[in-house]
């Protein structure tokens, strides 16, 4: 079975830290990686997406994603409060139909003031 | 521009009833997907619309359920009779092209009793 495992936190981290979000994969030939952010009571937000072996930047948003070790992570420079959420890594399911991810259960972020 | 919406936002029912979730996806959008989240669990996929057909429906857990889009516009999924194990948040997400960024609805929050 195809399974992405997070850890489920709460991950703490103090304002202006960097919070490093991990994420692993089950699936070799998966080719397409997924960051979502979802505040409580809200819908799950794409932040994040990554295709290639290295890093990604976005802003305050740097994924990172290593095929070899079946390994993508999600660092946030200079954390705010507003990053407060649960963080869901997802991965596309390659032998399924295009949108058919694969969701960790999350990793819950609380940055304090 | 009007994100997806879900009707209703919350639902109680009594295990045996039936409940219709509503999902209505941004205007255009070919793509409909319903996604679900069993409390402690994470979010799984269960079916993929590309307009009014059934792309992908390997997600779906058994034969109580059922999901339409007729017109292609708005999609409905049905649950009946309900049990206990439905309870969970249904989502749904729709996108322009197969592939590409997903937008996810609110959820409709099931409870059966």
């Amino acid at each position: 079975q195809k399974e992405v495992e997070q850890n489920s936190g709460p991950l703490s981290v103090p304002e202006g830290a960097i919070a490093s979000l991990n994420c692993t994969y089950s699936d070799r030939v998966s080719q397409s990686f997924f960051w979502y952010r979802q505040y409580s009571g809200k819908s799950p937000e794409l932040i994040m997406s990554i295709y290639s072996n290295g890093d990604k930047e976005d802003g305050r948003f740097t994924a990172q994603l290593n095929k070899a070790s079946q390994y993508v992570s999600l660092l946030i420079r200079d954390s705010q409060p507003s990053d407060s959420a649960t963080y869901l890594c997802a991965v596309a399911d390659y032998g399924g139909s295009q949108g058919n991810l694969i969701f960790g259960k999350g990793t819950k972020l609380s940055v304090k003031p | 521009e009007a994100g997806v919406t879900q009707f209703p936002s919350h639902s109680v029912i009594e295990k045996g009833q039936t409940v219709t979730l509503r999902c209505d996806p941004i205007s255009g959008h070919d793509n409909l997907y319903w996604y679900r989240r069993v409390m402690g669990k994470e979010i799984k996929f269960l079916l993929h619309f590309v307009k009014e057909s059934k792309q992908d429906e390997s997600g779906m857990p058994n034969n109580r359920f059922l999901a339409e889009r007729t017109g292609g516009t708005y999609s409905t999924l049905k649950v009946q009779p309900a049990e206990l194990e439905d309870s969970g948040v249904y989502f749904c997400a729709s996108s322009q092209s197969a592939g590409t960024k997903l937008f996810f609805g609110s959820g409709t929050q099931l409870s059966v009793l």
